[in-house]
């Protein structure tokens, strides 16, 4: 069964680093491009980066670019996204999704994980 | 970055009804468009992609259209389980956009 399980969410203070892991099993997950989106409490979805099913191509938000970094290892099937310089504005669950082979749309997604960034 | 609008941004209907959501694009996204369906604490769904794609699995009752611009969503016989917030989302270029979301309600 296709699974995706994230992890890593957890309390931090502004400023600060957190890194979210999202575990895949069930797939060839090193033939498929990922994704992170968010959704701030009681609000819509954000997307936040890409990264392409071989790890060259990323793409991030204009909100995230520069303190976010996306990463993969395909040898374990996870997908990690190192999150720097955090703020307030941050705080959201952390979805990551598996991208659709013809493209675009997210066709698996994990259950979430919960950041919040807070004093 | 392509700005989706989403309409209504809420709505009450009654099991059996027709139900219609919009979405509109800021600029020409072709069929680029996907429809997800989200009930509370949970992730999104896939319900259609490239605009007018049944995902598989999803219900029949379910229908994308439009293309370009303006694209719509419609439900064509509200169920019980469809009660959920629904978003559009568009994947031309290099970034990823959602709509703002339309909450179905029970009236």
């Amino acid at each position: 069964q296709v699974h995706l399980v994230e992890s890593g969410g957890g309390v931090v203070q502004p400023g600060r680093s957190l890194r979210l892991s999202c575990a895949a099993s069930g797939f060839s997950y090193s033939s498929y491009a990922m994704h992170w989106v968010r959704q701030a409490p009681g609000k819509g979805l954000e997307w936040v980066a890409f990264i392409s099913y071989d790890g060259i191509n990323k793409f991030y938000a204009d909100s995230v670019k520069g303190r976010f970094t996306l990463s993969r290892d395909n040898s374990k099937n996870t997908l990690s996204l190192q999150m720097n310089s955090l703020r307030a504005e941050d705080t959201a669950v952390y979805y990551c999704a598996r991208e659709l082979l013809r493209g675009g749309a997210f066709d698996v997604w994990g259950q979430g994980t919960m950041v919040t960034v807070s004093s | 970055a392509v700005q989706l609008t989403q309409s209504p941004s809420s709505l009450s209907a009654s099991v059996g009804d027709r139900v219609t959501i919009t979405c509109r694009a800021s600029q020409d996204i072709g069929s680029t468009l996907a429809w997800y369906q989200q009930k509370p604490g949970k992730a999104p769904k896939l319900l259609i992609h490239e605009a007018t794609s049944l995902e598989s699995g999803v219900p029949s009752r379910f229908t994308g259209s439009g293309s370009w611009t303006d694209f719509t969503l419609t439900i064509s016989s509200l169920q019980p389980e469809d009660f959920a917030t629904y978003y559009c989302q568009q994947f031309s270029g290099d970034s990823l956009t959602f709509g703002g979301g339309t909450k179905v309600e029970i009236k």
